[in-house]
């Protein structure tokens, strides 16, 4: 069963002070990607990796940078928080770029 | 023009009818097309995918996509109360995803 964790579930920060949310995967997977979920707004892909070392942005990247450097985590990383990204955010995973993904838990972030 | 519209609802129906949720995408050149169910507050899980032109049923789902009029539709028969939540339609193109913003179902005992 392909099982996404993320870290934390749960973050309440200020503006400007850097964190680093973490995704890990457990299948192997090559594609990766992270999304914010906000009413109304529905789920919008920030940023996804299609393999090692390999990333590329998506509708919303403004504001956040990930790496990719093994296979088994794509960290997310917001260098100064807004209060505009505060978010539900979800990692989730597939085999490939057309192939169905699975979400992680969700990381509930709230920037003050 | 969004790239994936549903909507919103909320669509109420009651429990063992058959509950409709209709999706339209704007780039022809969408891929593939997923239906994912999401409990409030929890992450969206896989109902369905469907690839090409037709149905496809998965027990109680079914699945319609119609590529020329750029419409994937899902059906929910014998809805139980367990099956409320909000539904959210997604597409591929290229290497990215693209959400609806979800239609809230809800099945009334």
């Amino acid at each position: 069963e392909a099982q996404v964790t993320q870290n934390p579930r749960y973050l309440i920060t200020v503006t400007g002070k850097k964190l680093t949310v973490t995704c890990s995967q457990n299948m192997n997977h090559e594609y990766m990607s992270w999304y914010r979920q906000d009413p109304g707004l529905g789920l919008r892909q920030i940023y996804y990796s299609m393999n090692v070392e390999v990333t590329d942005k998506g509708d919303v990247p403004e504001g956040y940078k990930v790496s990719r450097k093994e296979k088994r985590n794509f960290p997310l990383i917001l260098e100064s928080p807004s209060p505009n990204q505060t978010s539900l955010y979800f990692c989730a995973i597939s085999g490939g770029a057309t192939d169905t993904q699975y979400f992680g838990p969700g990381t509930r972030l709230t920037v003050l | 023009q969004k790239e994936v519209e549903q909507n919103s609802g909320p669509l109420s129906v009651p429990e063992g009818a058959i509950a409709s949720l209709n999706c339209t995408y704007s780039d022809r050149g969408s891929q593939s097309f997923f239906w994912y169910r999401q409990y409030s507050g929890k992450s969206p899980e896989l109902i369905m995918f469907i690839y090409s032109n037709g149905d496809k049923e998965d027990g109680r789902f079914t699945a319609q996509l119609n590529k020329a009029s750029q419409y994937v539709s899902l059906l929910i028969r014998d809805s139980q109360p367990s099956d409320s939540a909000t539904y959210l339609c997604a597409v591929n193109r290229g290497n990215q995803f693209y959400f609806g913003t979800g239609t809230s179902l809800t099945v009334i005992p």
